[in-house]
């Protein structure tokens, strides 16, 4: 596609179950990364993909979180045992090259109640 | 501890007028600055950019200045336009991060015409 995809877009779920939030990177972009936004904070960094190599995963905040990207494309984050913290919203960029090359999708809004 | 911090949440600034949005970071290794701009239930866009080595980049409309000495840079927008009211990022990277970027919280530009 044209742009960086999140999929769902909004997700409501109740503390303690899991969730699964997707990513499709524009297609070439070899740099994946997720942020999230909590209410009235910066973006935050979770996660980074490059290529290959081994993902960055110094930004995830507990072991309730991981991440992996399949084939070098599409990524899922998965939360665990969600929590009532963990309510952001969880923003997906992918890169060619560089910072300027970031491109973010729309995000996915989760409100864990 | 936020290594960056954009102290006003919101401006609001007549059209045709110069917004200028602030910034200021703490980590002294921080060489290249960014700042993207979101509307709502988008994801951020890159906006204009500056390398350390350098304290003004302009880029039509928007220029970036950079102080390293009083760890501070600015975003002036001029002349205003109603389609710039917007969440406007300030964002820093150091060699140290990688590729990561460290978001400020952000801060809403309202332009009235």
């Amino acid at each position: 596609g044209a742009g960086v995809s999140q999929s769902p877009s909004n997700k409501v779920t109740e503390k303690g179950k899991d969730v699964e939030l997707r990513c499709d990177p524009i297609s070439g972009h070899t740099a994946l990364y997720w942020y999230r936004q909590s209410l009235g904070q910066g973006l935050e960094f979770l996660i980074y993909f490059q290529g290959n190599s081994a993902p960055d995963k110094s930004g995830l905040p507990s072991d309730r979180f991981s991440a992996e990207r399949t084939g070098g494309s599409v990524s899922t984050l998965t939360i665990q045992r969600t929590q009532q913290e963990d309510s952001a919203v969880y923003l997906c960029a992918s890169s060619r090259s560089g910072f300027d090359g970031y491109t973010f999708g729309s995000g996915t809004r989760l409100t864990v109640v | 501890d936020q290594q960056v911090k954009q102290n006003s949440p919101s401006l609001s600034v007549q059209e045709g007028r110069i917004s200028i949005l602030n910034c200021d970071y703490t980590n002294s290794m921080f060489d290249y600055f960014l700042w993207y701009k979101k509307y709502p239930a988008e994801g951020p866009t890159f906006l204009i950019s500056i390398s350390s080595i350098k304290d003004k980049n302009e880029d039509g409309r928007f220029t970036v200045f950079l102080n390293k000495s009083a760890k501070h840079l600015s975003l002036h927008i001029v002349p205003s336009q109603p389609g710039d009211s917007a969440v406007y990022f300030c964002a820093a990277s150091a060699m140290e991060y990688g590729n990561k970027l460290v978001f400020g919280a952000g801060t809403i530009l309202r332009v009235k015409s």
